[in-house]
């Protein structure tokens, strides 16, 4: 079945380093793919998304392209922020299944001053 | 906008009773809301999709006499987890469905905390 891997976490950054958090996915057909963030004690927040092959996302300074040949979607940022800490999601909508999503086991993320 | 609700935040309850969850979306009509549950550092897991004035669909492995899932109305989904054990502790989250042009975008509830005692 359709799947999402993610690199585990946590992850310690400085702040102003580089983010690199690494998710591919299994799937048939064209789904979308997405990331989510959750910060502390919030519900999860759509943080970008692409549709189709190709196609990148980005929002906030964090950036992931939907790579069908190598069946990726990193989410990359350059230069991270300690307001950035939280844990972040890669997920996957498989296409024409009305929307659900399937989730990678999440990465933390700690940046610190 | 956008903004989707649950209640209550957390709940404590005996083994052996029922607990009943609610999920709102608040500015939206949603058709479609769906049921994850997140354990301690792990990633969420798709329970059941709820559409409004149907059976919900559950994901293979869900018990479907143990989490009733009832879509009243297009902002209001509730589940409710009956003769709750101390092994269905965990964290519930559900999300509303919102067409977003070419995709239907999920909004998603801050959680709740259920501890079986």
């Amino acid at each position: 079945g359709d799947s999402v891997t993610q690199m585990e976490g946590p992850v310690t950054l400085s702040e102003e380093a580089f983010l690199t958090i690494n998710c591919t996915y299994t799937a048939t057909g064209y789904p979308s793919l997405f990331w989510y963030v959750q910060y502390p004690g919030e519900g999860l927040q759509l943080l970008l998304k692409a549709t189709k092959a190709d196609d990148k996302g980005s929002n906030k300074g964090f950036e992931a392209t939907y790579r069908k040949e190598t069946t990726s979607f990193h989410l990359e940022k350059g230069s991270v922020q300690v307001s950035d800490s939280a844990v972040y999601f890669c997920a996957l909508s498989p296409y024409n299944q009305g929307g659900k999503l399937i989730f990678g086991q999440g990465t933390e993320l700690s940046v610190k001053p | 906008g956008a903004v989707v609700s649950q209640h209550p935040s957390w709940v404590i309850c005996k083994s052996g009773t029922s607990v009943k969850i609610e999920c709102r979306s608040l500015d939206f009509q949603a058709t479609t809301m769906f049921w994850y549950r997140q354990f301690p550092k792990q990633s969420l897991m798709l329970m059941a999709t709820s559409n409004e004035g149907s059976k919900a669909t559950y994901e293979q492995g869900v018990e479907k006499d143990k989490f009733l899932i009832n879509h009243a109305s297009l902002t209001l989904s509730t589940l409710t987890v009956t003769s709750a054990h101390p092994e269905d502790s965990s964290f519930y989250i559900c999300s509303a469905s919102r067409s977003s042009g070419t995709y239907n975008e999920q909004f998603f509830g801050p959680g709740t905390r259920l501890t079986v005692l």
